[in-house]
């Protein structure tokens, strides 16, 4: 089940440059969409999410980006702080405010100061 | 900020056995979830539970697992008789009803790991 998909295990970049992370769905029913943030021995943490009637939502230095037809969203994070290093994890689900979140497998960023 | 708390933190046990992970959502939430992540891979829902009863399982949820709402804040997994391979962190989220703020959104506890040897 490859619903979610994120094709990018780790992203490796400075500090004050931008952050852009990938995600892939293939389900066309999905709806709403997430980002949460991971650190090790953590739960995932809400980041930003967009419902697929807008194509971008921006939320101080995260903007997430929702290209429909192409079934991809992408998370901008400018400037990059070594602070954001952490696994961000793009979710999907039915239903604006419909049941569990699909995950992708995540992607690990590095920010280096 | 109100927070999903989990216990235990890590739970080892020996296979076969039986195991209880436990977690107290947000006060006002009404939906519930229990998620996991075997190390290395994917966050995989397990099941959903709303209005005392489950509202969706995964084919990962069998007849080993259940889930029970036994007071008004409690919310917990049980694994009846454990395999090595449900070895992994534990997840329990949960939100608010339809037509609250963030009610989209699902609040993560720190999880619970747990090893079966």
């Amino acid at each position: 089940d490859q619903q979610v998909k994120q094709n990018s295990p780790s992203l490796s970049v400075q500090e004050g440059r931008i952050s852009i992370l990938n995600c892939d769905y293939t389900n066309s029913m999905f709806d709403y969409f997430l980002w949460y943030k991971k650190y090790p021995a953590e739960g995932p943490t809400f980041l930003i999410s967009i419902s697929s009637i807008k194509d971008k939502n921006e939320d101080g230095r995260f903007t997430v980006f929702l290209n429909k037809s192409a079934k991809h969203l992408s998370l901008h994070i400018v400037p990059s702080q070594p602070g954001d290093s952490a696994v961000y994890f793009c979710a999907a689900s039915l239903m604006e405010y419909g049941n569990k979140l699909v995950f992708g497998a995540g992607t690990i960023l590095r920010v280096k100061s | 900020e109100p927070e999903v708390t989990q216990t235990p933190s890590h739970q080892v046990t020996q296979m076969g056995q039986e195991v209880i992970l436990r977690c107290v959502p947000i006060s006002n939430h009404l939906y519930f979830y229990w998620y996991r992540q075997i190390l290395g891979q994917k966050v995989e829902f397990l099941v959903s539970f709303y209005n005392n009863e489950i509202s969706e399982k995964s084919e990962i949820f069998d007849d080993q697992f259940s889930v029970e709402r036994p007071d008004g804040s409690n919310f917990t997994l049980k694994i009846r008789s454990t395999k090595l391979e449900d070895s992994a962190m534990y997840f329990c989220a949960s939100r608010p009803g339809q037509g609250y703020s963030g009610a989209n959104v699902l609040t993560f506890g720190a999880g619970s790991r747990l090893t079966v040897l």
